[in-house]
């Protein structure tokens, strides 16, 4: 099956600055790559998400950027604020539309 | 629509006991998931039904869990018999279509004791 890798586990940044998240993934068959933000107590919810037929993709602060030769995807968000203070997941998704998750990145933003 | 809707929230039950987790997708949504959250294994697929058809079980951890979907607006994981390891938060999520967006319910934080 799938194999996602996420990176950083944590990341900390200064409200205002810029905030970066890696993934990589393994089925070249693989398609879909959506974003999930999961706040405490909370189920994951999609912010943004990217098909394999795009490179980019960008909705307000936040965008993310797809490299299919590379096999990696990246969620970057601008401008931070402390409401984005969360723990995000990237996924990915193919012909078994099931959805294999990365580890997650709890991210921290400091006012 | 409410969203998907999973219940109990809470469940604490002893080990050895039967446990049943219930779960409400949005309607009209074709596929629905089972999740286990752990902060050791993050997101892990547990089952994945079509069409209230299981297509792939092979996430479930063993034979004391099943998964049920009787019918396209109800489903149950069970565990029989439960024990302290299969403490965790249990997500239901539903999409519409294949590979198009998944919503979460607001899960199941199970503890064993």
């Amino acid at each position: 099956g799938e194999n996602v890798e996420q990176h950083p586990s944590t990341l900390s940044v200064q409200e205002g600055d810029s905030a970066v998240i890696k993934c990589t993934y393994s089925d070249s068959a693989s398609n879909y790559f959506p974003w999930y933000k999961q706040e405490l107590g909370k189920g994951p919810q999609l912010i943004i998400d990217i098909r394999s037929n795009v490179g980019e993709k960008k909705d307000q602060r936040i965008a993310v950027t797809l490299n299919k030769t590379a096999k990696h995807f990246s969620l970057h968000i601008t401008e931070t604020q402390p409401e984005d203070s969360a723990v995000y997941f990237c996924a990915a998704s193919g012909t078994g539309n099931q959805f294999y998750f990365g580890t997650g990145t709890s991210l921290t933003v400091i006012p | 629509d409410a969203g998907v809707i999973q219940s109990p929230r809470h469940e604490v039950t002893e080990m050895g006991q039967e446990v049943t987790l219930r779960c409400k997708p949005i309607s009209g949504h074709n596929s629905l998931f089972w999740y286990r959250q752990t902060m050791m294994r993050g997101l892990e697929l547990l089952i994945y039904f079509n069409n209230n058809v299981p297509i792939d079980d092979s996430g479930m951890p063993e034979d004391r869990f099943s998964a049920k979907m009787p019918n396209a607006s109800f489903s149950t994981l069970k565990i029989q018999p439960s024990e302290p390891r299969d403490s965790a938060v249990y997500f239901c999520a539903s999409s519409l279509y294949p590979n198009t967006e998944a919503f979460f319910g607001q899960g199941t934080r199970l503890t064993v004791v």
